[in-house]
């Protein structure tokens, strides 16, 4: 069992839907969880950043995290084509120093909004 | 905001090439990190380091080595280049316990 799982898709949405993202990971030692949104030919950039569970609310983006279920979510209101990238969850154990404090990363959604 | 800059956006090398990826970053990031990234197989760790003169293997060290002389600067040497090397190579920065920082990554085609 991969410890981080992600749907590679690809999902097509219409501009204005919600759009949903998951990552199921297995190690219940994560503590902190992140979205990176990866443009074609680009370096992933961070998007979201939470510690531990619960919402955070940025813009037209939530990122959730429920540990119990050993699951995040990243959700977009009113997408728009400029949303139109590959999406990574990634996640580290602690936020100290040494290899606990890598981040292990899914292999990424890539989502298409059509105009 | 915090930069980091890959020396090159694409490079061919001749298979059996010794190649170098420069990476260098711009706010005195103590970890830095190596990936390459391939379809389907996502993000694969090849190095990290600490520190400097530090460096860890991660998942993929094979056919690489790394060095980092200077804390902003992270270089990944390819001892004799392969074809199954040909991918994409992001170098990240981060302070401990806060999100990476990726460059704009280095397409290296082996041929």
């Amino acid at each position: 069992q991969k410890e981080v799982e992600q749907d590679p898709g690809p999902l097509s949405v219409p501009e204005g839907a919600i759009v949903s993202l998951n990552c199921t990971y297995s190690n219940s030692a994560f503590q902190y969880f992140m979205w990176y949104r990866q443009y074609s030919r680009k370096g992933p950039e961070l998007l979201m950043y939470t510690y531990s569970s619960g919402n955070k609310e940025d813009g037209r983006f939530t990122a959730q995290v429920d540990k119990s279920s050993k699951y995040i979510s990243l959700f977009i209101r009113d997408s728009q084509p400029s949303d139109s990238a590959t999406y990574l969850c990634a996640m580290m154990m602690s936020g100290y120093g040494g290899s606990q404090g890598n981040l292990i990363f899914g292999k990424g959604t890539k989502l298409s909004v059509k105009p | 905001d915090v930069k980091v800059t890959q020396s090159s956006r694409y490079l061919v090398k001749r298979t059996g090439e010794k190649v170098f990826l420069e990476c260098v970053q711009d706010m005195d990031h103590e970890n830095m990190f190596w990936y390459r990234q391939d379809p389907g197989l996502g993000l694969r760790l090849i190095y990290f380091s600490y520190d400097v003169k530090m460096k860890e293997k991660g998942d993929i060290p094979e056919g690489y080595s790394v060095s980092r002389e200077k804390k902003e600067r992270f270089s990944l040497i390819l001892e004799s280049a392969s074809t199954n090397q040909t991918s994409m190579y992001l170098c990240a920065s981060s302070q401990t316990g806060v999100g990476y920082t990726f460059g704009s990554g280095t397409r290296l085609t082996v041929v």
